[in-house]
This record gives structure tokens, C-alpha cells and sequence, in this order.
């Protein structure tokens, strides 16, 4: 099964470590959406990135997190000086196509999730 | 701002019984439509989807769901459920086009063997 690749699947981190998060897309695929899901609540989108650029990251909190996407490897999703408020579900999305113009079929592949328990 | 609401939680129900999941979604303009299912451990996997056409959608595992756009609403059934049906439901909408995806809260299944 080639499908959207998430690791670790689970993180336990204590408040201030450093939390990275990687997502490998579906082949062929060239873009990538994290997606957040705290307790109690629905996904909310974090960040959307195409190899090498950021083209929207209006759900990513000011501090602490930073994504990439580089030119060869997975996308990272990194969470620095982790808090207690940080735990929570974190999903990676990928799908062929973007922003292209005029598609209506936005259909996203999602992988299992990375859970991430701050101590 | 766009929101969507799934409005059962938790649901149990026996084999055989019939499901029906709510949705509602506030947006008034065209949107997209999505199902997601997740079983144990594995991925959001999409059950259905709809674009426009046949407000009547069939989707994998004997799922469909109906977009009703008077009440905004896109509901979840599937008339006799399995003990393999266990898992979490998500319904997601999303304007034509675009990446944003809202979500629900989801809804955990139980079936009872």
C-alpha cells in the first residue's frame, strides 16, 4: 500500500523537547497539508506546503512550529519547546494536485496521524 | 465562519441495525462533500464524496450518504452495519477548488457482535 506514510505514530516528548513529526506523500503526489486535531475536536488545518515552498501556513501557530517540505525526503512538521497543550492528534494530507485552476476534485489522502503526548 | 457539526458523538448499535450519521455544514455557497472513516490504527481512508449531480452518493462498504442543500446537510447511512464497521467517522466540507478542508468533530462507532 503506497499511501500517505506518517512517522512515528506515536511521540511521548516532556514540555520543552523538541517534537518532529515527518510525512511521506502518496507517489506522485507534490503536495502536502498537516492538519491538527485536538482533543474533543475536529481536524483543523495547520499548513500547505509544495516541494521547497510554504504557500499557506494561516493555521499554524505564530511560535514554536515550523513545516517543510524539502526537495528529496519527507515533509517535517517540527514543534519546538514542546507544551502540555501541544498533545493531540496530528494528520498529513497529500494530493496531485493543488491550486490548480479551474479543478473542482480537491479530494485529499490522508495517513494515519502521528499522536503526539506531551509529559 | 464555516463550520460543520456532527452531531452524535458516541453511537452505539448491534449488528444488523441500521446506521444514520448527521452532518450539517454552515456555508452558504457550493461546496464539496466528504466522508472519512478510520478504522483502529489506520489511516483516514475516504468512504464518499460528492462534487454536484446525484444528491444521492454511493460510497465503499455499502455507505451512502445524501446531500440535502435546503438543510444543509450531507447524513451518513448504511442500512445493516457489521462488527467491522467499529470506527471513527469524520464528515468534511470544503469549497471547489480549494485545500482547506473543515471538519467535524466525528463520531466513534461501536458495533456490538
Amino acid at each position: 500500500n503506497a499511501g500517505v506514510m506518517q512517522n512515528p505514530r506515536h511521540l511521548v516528548r516532556r514540555r520543552g523537547q523538541e517534537a518532529r513529526l515527518r510525512c511521506s506523500p502518496m507517489k506522485g503526489h507534490s503536495h502536502v497539508y498537516w492538519y491538527r486535531q485536538l482533543p474533543e475536536e475536529g481536524l483543523k488545518f495547520m499548513v500547505y506546503l509544495q516541494k521547497e515552498n510554504i504557500i499557506d501556513e494561516s493555521g499554524m501557530p505564530k511560535e514554536r512550529f515550523s513545516a517543510e517540505f524539502p526537495k528529496e525526503g519527507p515533509s517535517i512538521l517540527r514543534i519546538q519547546q514542546v507544551v502540555r497543550g501541544d498533545s493531540a492528534a496530528y494528520f498529513c494530507a497529500s494530493s496531485p494536485l493543488g491550486l490548480a485552476g479551474g479543478t473542482t476534485d480537491n479530494e485529499q489522502f490522508f495517513g494515519p496521524g502521528t499522536r503526539l503526548t506531551v509529559l | 465562519a464555516q463550520s460543520v457539526s456532527q452531531h452524535n458523538h458516541h453511537v452505539i448499535l448491534s449488528e444488523a441495525a441500521s446506521l444514520e450519521l448527521g452532518c450539517n455544514y454552515s456555508y452558504g455557497g457550493t461546496v464539496n462533500l466528504f466522508w472519512y472513516v478510520q478504522y483502529p490504527g489506520q489511516h483516514l481512508q475516504l468512504l464518499l464524496k460528492y462534487f454536484s449531480g446525484d444528491p444521492l452518493v454511493k460510497g465503499i462498504k455499502g455507505f451512502e450518504a445524501e446531500f440535502i442543500k435546503s438543510k444543509f446537510s450531507f447524513n451518513l447511512r448504511k442500512p445493516s452495519v457489521q462488527w467491522s464497521d467499529t470506527a471513527e467517522y469524520f464528515c468534511a466540507v470544503a469549497r471547489p477548488g480549494t485545500y482547506k478542508y473543515i471538519f467535524g468533530t466525528g463520531t466513534r462507532l461501536k458495533v456490538l457482535a
